[in-house]
């Protein structure tokens, strides 16, 4: 079966970084993408990563290691608007007919002042 | 470029009633998903199509949900009778295949409510 922890809730300082941690055992692994969720709204594509190592983007960083099944995406200068659930989810079709994502519960992360 | 369209955004039903939902995805996106979204959980995957044919449906609860992607564009969503279990947000995405990333958009989601 499929399996991917990431914690429940968060809380951060404004200005600070943190990371959220993503664990997963799938059957197969083709791809880890983060995103994002607002209160009440739809979730957004933040990061993908299949190769191991760090993908940067501005303030968010997402990194990979395949062999532990394992991933984490690091905000940087946290800003209040960062305050959402940040979802981890895995592709884990090999041959690319999928594309089906595996989702975990999500990360609710709270930026206080 | 305009996103995934869904509605209604929300629905108040009771049980044993039918409810339909209703998804545009992204002009050109070939590939088309619709999800389940229980308060405080992630998605769950209930169906895929690829134009309008079925690539997965394996955690379509197939006796009480149904979905049809006619002409490969627009698509329904339909649960025929819901249960309490079924309150959630129905999110519709869609994706263009073929994409190196095949980044999947998300539309605003419908939020069920069955009393």
């Amino acid at each position: 079966g499929q399996n991917i922890d990431q914690p429940t809730e968060m809380t951060a300082t404004e200005g600070a970084i943190v990371q959220i941690n993503c664990t997963y055992q799938t059957s197969g692994f083709n791809g880890l993408f983060w995103y994002q969720q607002h209160a009440g709204e739809a979730p957004t594509f933040l990061s993908y990563n299949v190769l191991d190592g760090l993908e940067e983007k501005g303030r968010f960083s997402s990194f990979l290691s395949r062999s532990k099944g394992y991933s984490y995406l690091l905000l940087k200068e946290l800003q209040m608007k960062d305050s959402a659930s940040y979802l981890c989810a895995v592709r884990d079709r090999e041959d690319n007919a999928g594309n089906m994502l595996t989702f975990g519960g999500g990360t609710r992360l709270m930026v206080k002042p | 470029e305009a996103g995934v369209a869904q509605s209604p955004r929300y629905k108040i039903i009771e049980k044993r009633q039918s409810v339909a939902f209703w998804c545009n995805p992204i002009s050109g996106h070939a590939t088309l998903y619709w999800y389940q979204q229980i308060l405080g959980q992630g998605p769950k995957l209930l169906i895929q199509f690829q134009n309008n044919g079925v690539v997965d449906d394996s955690q379509l609860p197939k006796d009480r949900f149904s979905a049809e992607r006619l002409k490969g564009v627009d698509s329904t969503l339909k649960i025929q009778p819901a249960k309490l279990e079924d309150s959630a947000v129905y999110l519709c995405a869609s994706s263009l295949v073929p994409d190196r990333q095949e980044t999947q958009y998300f539309g605003p989601g419908t939020r069920l409510l069955v009393l």
